[in-house]
This record gives structure tokens, sequence and C-alpha cells, in this order.
């Protein structure tokens, strides 16, 4: 059964500095991962979707990268601001295109 | 501007008491899905439609059901909800299921059962 892991669960930063959140998923057989935003009390927004035969992905700030023979996803954001503090969750899609979710990790941008 | 609008947005009910929760999308996406998403934990799928095709997954509670009348709208209907029912139910859409098929989600129902 598929278990998908983020770390760490929560983050602070200050505001400008680059950081790397973590993914981990257990079986490799997937179709692809994606990176949402979830902001307080609200849904879900994607922000990249890598492909299994994908290696990388770049939106703005963005970029994650995949691994999917060591089980690993990471999303880095350049030059962190204060409008980026939300949760971010990885999540991949099994052979039946279901997506399986990380509990995510809260990122707090300090001012 | 919407997609996908979600009703209530917050909802509260007495233990044992049935609830339904509304979702509609303007995207005439063929695929709608209802997640639950408790307190600091990842959503959890409940069952998803590929067009009028129900598909429930293997632990949804009997408790959840749903119903889509049409393409635009979905519902969550819990029959009688207890207190470990509180949580987000966050509704999405997609085109079709497949290898680039991203998820469209709504900005979710905060149900808490008393």
């Amino acid at each position: 059964k598929q278990e998908v892991t983020q770390i760490p669960a929560a983050l602070s930063v200050p505001e400008g500095e680059n950081l790397v959140l973590n993914c981990s998923f257990t079986d490799s057989a997937i179709y692809n991962l994606q990176w949402f935003r979830q902001d307080p009390g609200k849904g879900l927004t994607s922000l990249l979707l890598i492909q299994s035969s994908q290696r990388e992905q770049t939106s703005g700030r963005l970029n994650a990268s995949l691994d999917k023979s060591s089980g690993r996803s990471t999303l880095y954001i350049a030059a962190s601001q204060p409008g980026d503090s939300a949760t971010y969750l990885c999540a991949v899609a099994d052979s039946s295109y279901k997506l399986i979710f990380g509990s995510g990790t809260r990122l707090l941008v300090r001012p | 501007d919407a997609m996908v609008i979600q009703n209530p947005r917050y909802q509260v009910t007495q233990f044992g008491k049935p609830v339904t929760l509304s979702c509609s999308q303007t995207l005439n996406h063929n695929v709608m899905y209802w997640y639950q998403q408790k307190s600091s934990q990842a959503p959890k799928l409940l069952f998803h439609y590929y067009d009028k095709d129900f598909n429930n997954e293997a632990d949804t509670p009997d408790n959840f059901q749903s119903r889509r009348p049409n393409t635009s709208f979905c519902f969550l209907d819990i029959r009688s909800p207890g207190l470990g029912d509180t949580a987000m139910y966050l509704c999405a859409t997609s085109r079709e299921i497949g290898l680039q098929e991203t998820q469209y989600f709504g900005p979710g129902t905060r149900l808490l059962v008393l």
C-alpha cells in the first residue's frame, strides 16, 4: 500500500531564504506526482505536476524534482516571500490515477 | 470566475442528524471526487464519479453516500454523522482520468458534528 510522507511537518524561515520541502513515497510505481498548496481553511491549488518519466518541473520561483527509483521528490522555493506561507502537500498518482496525499508541510515565511 | 463551488462553506450538525454537502463545477469535467481531510492530515479519497459511473473506495464507511444528478453537480450525503466525521470535505474535478490530468479543488466545506 502506497504511503506518502512529508518532512518536516512545519517550517519557519525568514523572508528571502531559499528552501526545500521533502516528499517520500514507498512504492516507486507511480504515474505522476503533484505538489499542491493549501491556504488555511481553503481548498488545494495545484502548483506543479511531474510525469513519472520526467525529472523536474519549474514554475516561476518553484522547482520540483522527482527521483522515482529512490521514492523522493523535493519542492524548491527560491527567494521565499510571506505570501508563500501555506501548507504544501505532495500527492502521487497510482496505477488507477488516484491521488494519495502526504500530510503536508506547514510553511511560515516571516517578514 | 469560481470553477469548483462548494456549499455550504461551514456546516454544524448534531450527532446522527443527516447532512448533505454540495459541489458544483463550471468546467464541464467528466470526473468529480470527494475527499475527507481531518485536521492536519492528508486528504483521503472517499469516492469519485466518472460521468455517471460511481466508484467507491473500499474503506469509505457505508454512512457516506453520493449522488451526481448531472455533469455539474455532485452531492455528499452523510446519513448519520458521528463525532469522528468532523473534517473538511473537499470536492475536486478533472477533465478525464489519466496521466496528465490535474485535479481542480473547491474551497471545501468544514463540517462540525456536535
